[in-house]
């Protein structure tokens, strides 16, 4: 049991170029988002999915966009990265137990865009 | 979602308790209070969530006080690897919407030896 597992790691892009950051769980989870944290500062939510096939906006949507296409994976796009998307990027997935939910968080993809 | 406050710092002494305090003094009667806490460089971790009753798990205990407008997580033997930044949250959860987190600047422990 893997838990979330983000992928790539760490990477360095240009100005405008694109990338994807994948996202992968493996407990079966309804839900699932994508954050960025930039030094010093609490994650704010970029996207996020209820569900296979769905995806909504959160706080800091701008310049990215996500895809859903099956329940495991939550893939987050770049298309023309900007400098001011270096940060650090957390996906997490949510367990739903009631009224409640718990929140699995990734070990993160740092992004440096020069 | 109802705010929090934290006090940004705190210091505490390995093998003591650790109480960490949250205002969140607007909280309606359907938000539940979680806490998170994000060991340097690492993803968020799920310590524990409460709604009314005082709960406790392996990692912390979690006090709501009566009238709800805040709360107390209790590290209760307090060791070198819980220094990190500890966060609560206030939220309710909405199917249709996820359960959106909010984090705020939390409060930043340091565990000395």
């Amino acid at each position: 049991n893997a838990g979330v597992t983000q992928t790539p790691k760490f990477r360095v892009l240009k100005t405008g170029q694109s990338m994807t950051l994948l996202c992968a769980q493996d407990m079966n989870h309804e839900y699932m988002y994508w954050y960025r944290q930039d030094p010093g500062m609490g994650l704010r939510l970029i996207h996020y999915s209820v569900g296979e096939g769905t995806t909504a906006k959160g706080e800091v949507p701008d310049g990215y966009n996500v895809s859903r296409l099956k329940k495991q994976n939550f893939l987050l796009g770049l298309e023309s990265a900007a400098p001011s998307q270096t940060s650090v990027y957390f996906c997490a997935s949510g367990r739903s137990s009631g009224s409640s939910e718990t929140q699995y968080f990734g070990p993160g993809t740092r992004l440096l865009v020069l | 979602d109802a705010k929090t406050t934290q006090p940004p710092s705190m210091d505490c002494a390995e093998g003591r308790a650790a109480n960490l305090p949250c205002n969140h003094s607007t909280i309606s009667g359907n938000e539940y209070v979680y806490w998170y806490r994000q060991i340097h460089s690492q993803g968020p971790q799920y310590i524990i969530h409460g709604l009314k009753n005082n709960e406790t798990n392996e990692m912390a205990s979690l006090i709501i006080t009566e009238d709800r407008k805040s709360s107390t997580l209790i590290l209760p033997h307090a060791t070198l690897r819980d220094t990190a930044v500890y966060y609560c949250i206030v939220r309710i959860k909405i199917k249709a919407a996820g359960n959106k987190l909010t984090f705020g600047g939390g409060t930043r422990v340091l565990v000395k030896p």
